[in-house]
């Protein structure tokens, strides 16, 4: 099984700000399988980015992901209001499909 | 943007068996380009997948839960349906159901979108 560990776990910033989360496998995942959701309170994961770098539908571009080896990284360039939440990752490279325990984005 | 449902008990007695049925609406249950799966997640913790399915019925479980769970589908009415027996205090959770994608070769990948979510205890 594949286990993504996530840094930090929580991470306060203010508006306007760079945010940098992190996602790194304990082995290879092949063909940059890697996702990226958003959590709100109360409500379910929106998925923000597949295939380590490519941004779903309807996601502004100013999220954007990246990979290197077994390192991924979740990049905010100018954080809105409403971009604080918690963001997992996930691994689709083999099952189980994992998530990681996730980083949560608060307000400083 | 398609819209899942997920409905069934808010309590379950230890012991016995979660049931919970996923609604997808308009037919697209039978895409070929889809599974449908179950997530969950304990009360403040992290997500977990628990399996997925096929319209032909074809699953993939998570092996961690894999002697417990039973996922099917009935094409007919657009649902899919999760089964989890022995159920312990440690199954509390929001239990998501959600589509996951299927690319050319058979390999699963993402989760989008993913219904409401529903809060099942289990308690006596």
């Amino acid at each position: 099984e594949i286990v993504l560990t996530q840094s930090p776990g929580t991470l306060s910033l203010s508006p306007g700000e760079r945010a940098t989360l992190s996602c790194r496998a304990s082995q290879s995942i092949s063909s940059s399988y890697l996702a990226w959701y958003q959590q709100k309170p109360g409500q379910a994961p929106r998925l923000l980015i597949y295939g380590a770098s490519s941004r779903a539908t309807g996601i502004p571009d100013r999220f954007s992901g990246s990979e290197s080896g077994t390192d991924f990284t979740l990049t905010i360039s100018r954080l809105e209001p409403e971009d604080f939440a918690v963001f997992y990752c996930q691994q689709y490279g083999s099952s189980p499909y994992t998530f990681g325990q996730g980083t949560k984005l608060e307000i400083k | 943007q398609l819209h899942l449902q997920e409905s069934g008990p808010g309590l379950v007695k230890p012991s016995e068996t979660l049931s919970l049925t996923c609604t997808v609406p308009g037919g697209s249950i039978t895409s070929r380009s889809y599974y449908w799966g179950w997530i969950r997640q304990p009360p403040g913790k992290g997500l977990e997948w628990i399996g997925s399915i096929y319209y032909s019925g074809t699953t993939y479980y998570n092996p961690s839960l894999k002697d417990r769970v039973t996922i099917s589908v009935d094409t007919s009415k657009n649902q899919f349906s999760l089964k989890l027996s022995s159920v312990t205090a440690a199954d509390t959770a929001v239990y998501y159901c959600a589509r996951h994608g299927r690319i050319a070769s058979g390999r699963l990948n993402w989760f989008d979108p993913w219904g409401q979510g529903t809060l099942v205890t289990v308690s006596s």
